[in-house]
């Protein structure tokens, strides 16, 4: 099994509409994760760390089921500029610097 | 703030040609890191720092030397290109160990080609 898992998509859904991304993980002792946001050609960017109890930042909804180890990432009303791929990123614990990424699932938003 | 600056944006190397990757960071973090990004591959870290005069190997550390002899710069080192080193290579710098909740902050990366 793979450290992280996504689905690579395409997720092609209309503007205006609501989609959810799933991401497992392996390591039951990981503690720290986190969506990443990467536009074609560009630089991954962080766009919401996941808590426990769940947060939200507008459009964005990131959950954490630890019994079934996966995170999950919803977006609201999807805009076109929301057309990118989302890493999952999740920390490796035991003193090794290192967090594993999702090989991405890529959304097109489209009018 | 400029954040994490990569230089350069693109090079073309022949087989067994060296290079330097230069990284630079403006927000005084202790941690850097170099990833390479393949397709259909998460990204992979390759070596990282921890601070200024210590360099550690990462995920794929073979073919490639660091160094960060001033805090703000970390720099890797390709000695002799390989094709398999065909890949983008991220930068990326956070102001703790990203076993926290410190997010990375990545460089606009640079895109290498080994012929």
């Amino acid at each position: 099994r793979k450290e992280v898992e996504q689905d690579p998509g395409p997720f092609n859904v209309p503007e205006g509409a609501t989609v959810a991304f799933n991401c497992t993980y392996s390591n039951s002792a990981s503690q720290s994760f986190f969506w990443y946001r990467q536009d074609c050609r560009k630089e991954p960017k962080l766009l919401m760390s996941v808590y426990s109890s769940g947060n939200e930042d507008g459009r964005f909804t990131a959950q954490l089921n630890r019994a079934s180890q996966y995170i999950s990432l919803l977006i609201r009303d999807s805009k076109l500029s929301d057309s990118a791929t989302y890493l999952c990123v999740v920390n490796n614990p035991g003193g090794y610097q290192k967090v594993t990424f999702g090989t991405g699932t890529k959304l097109q938003v489209i009018p | 703030n400029a954040g994490v600056t990569q230089t350069p944006k693109f090079r073309v190397l022949k087989t067994g040609q060296s290079m330097t990757l230069l990284c630079a960071q403006d927000m005084n973090h202790e941690y850097m890191y170099w990833y390479r990004q393949d397709p259909g591959m998460g990204l992979r870290l390759i070596h990282y720092s921890v601070g200024e005069g210590t360099t550690a190997k990462g995920e794929v550390p073979d073919g490639y030397n660091v160094s960060r002899l001033k805090k703000q710069n970390f720099l890797l080192g390709l000695e002799s290109a390989a094709p398999s080193q065909t890949s983008v290579y991220f930068c990326a710098s956070s102001l703790t160990g990203t076993g926290g909740r410190s997010p990375l902050h990545f460089g606009n990366g640079t895109r290498l080609t080994v012929t």
